[in-house]
């Protein structure tokens, strides 16, 4: 069984592009978490939502926008993609908050061109 | 001064070797500790949380010192499946935020 899903898991589109990725977690967890890590490995929280409510949004572009219908739901949808956008994208949940472990999907490796 | 620092290495050590990393951290109000394993092109799995008691599992023992602002992983026995990248957080309900040092990347060597 997964317990937190990411599609698509590859990416690829031209700059200036929309895309969005979607995330569902089946732990019931309460808190939903998108991270991006770039090509230097560094792993970086971006949004955070508690039952469906935003908790974090960590000085991200309003390029990006998460949404989440549900507390098992959190997508990300980017605009007017750029060549800086390229990096993997892992969702992630936890049963509460940031001080309790947290469980990753399997990464969206996106790619601009 | 980032926020969680690890040495990103690579370490690399010989099979049966005892291998050693620490992570720093900055945030004092940092209430929970982590470390995370990454293989290459996977994701961020949880190897273990780390207690103000120190805990162990198996060959792997992490380490809190809360006064020096710390915390430790150590690897014995290594095994070339140990190869990957160590990922140690902090998480605050007080910021809501997990953060992550940039990794320590480990090859073990037959």
């Amino acid at each position: 069984d997964t317990a937190v899903s990411q599609t698509p898991k590859y990416l690829v589109t031209q700059m200036g592009n929309d895309k969005s990725i979607k995330c569902e977690q089946n732990l019931g967890h309460d808190t939903m978490y998108w991270y991006k890590q770039d090509s230097k490995k560094f792993l970086k929280i971006m949004f955070s939502y508690n039952n469906k409510e935003l908790i974090i949004n960590e000085t991200v572009p309003n390029r990006f926008s998460p949404k989440s219908p549900d507390k098992a739901h959190l997508n990300l949808h980017i605009n007017s993609l750029e060549l800086g956008d390229s990096a993997v994208y892992f969702c992630a949940s936890s049963q509460e908050g940031a001080q309790e472990t947290q469980y990753f999907g399997p990464g969206t490796r996106l790619l601009v061109l | 001064r980032k926020e969680v620092e690890q040495d990103p290495g690579p370490f690399n050590v010989p099979e049966g070797a005892t291998v050693a990393f620490n992570c720093t951290y900055s945030n004092s109000a940092s209430q929970s500790f982590f470390w995370y394993r990454q293989d290459c092109r996977k994701e961020p799995k949880l190897l273990m949380s780390v207690y103000s008691s120190g805990n162990e599992d198996g060959r792997f023992t992490a380490q809190l010192n809360r006064a020096s602002q710390y915390i430790s992983l150590l690897i014995r026995d290594s095994k070339l499946s140990d190869s990957a990248t160590y990922l140690c957080g902090g998480g605050s309900s007080n910021t809501g935020k997990l953060i992550f040092g940039q990794g320590t990347t480990l090859q073990v060597k037959p």
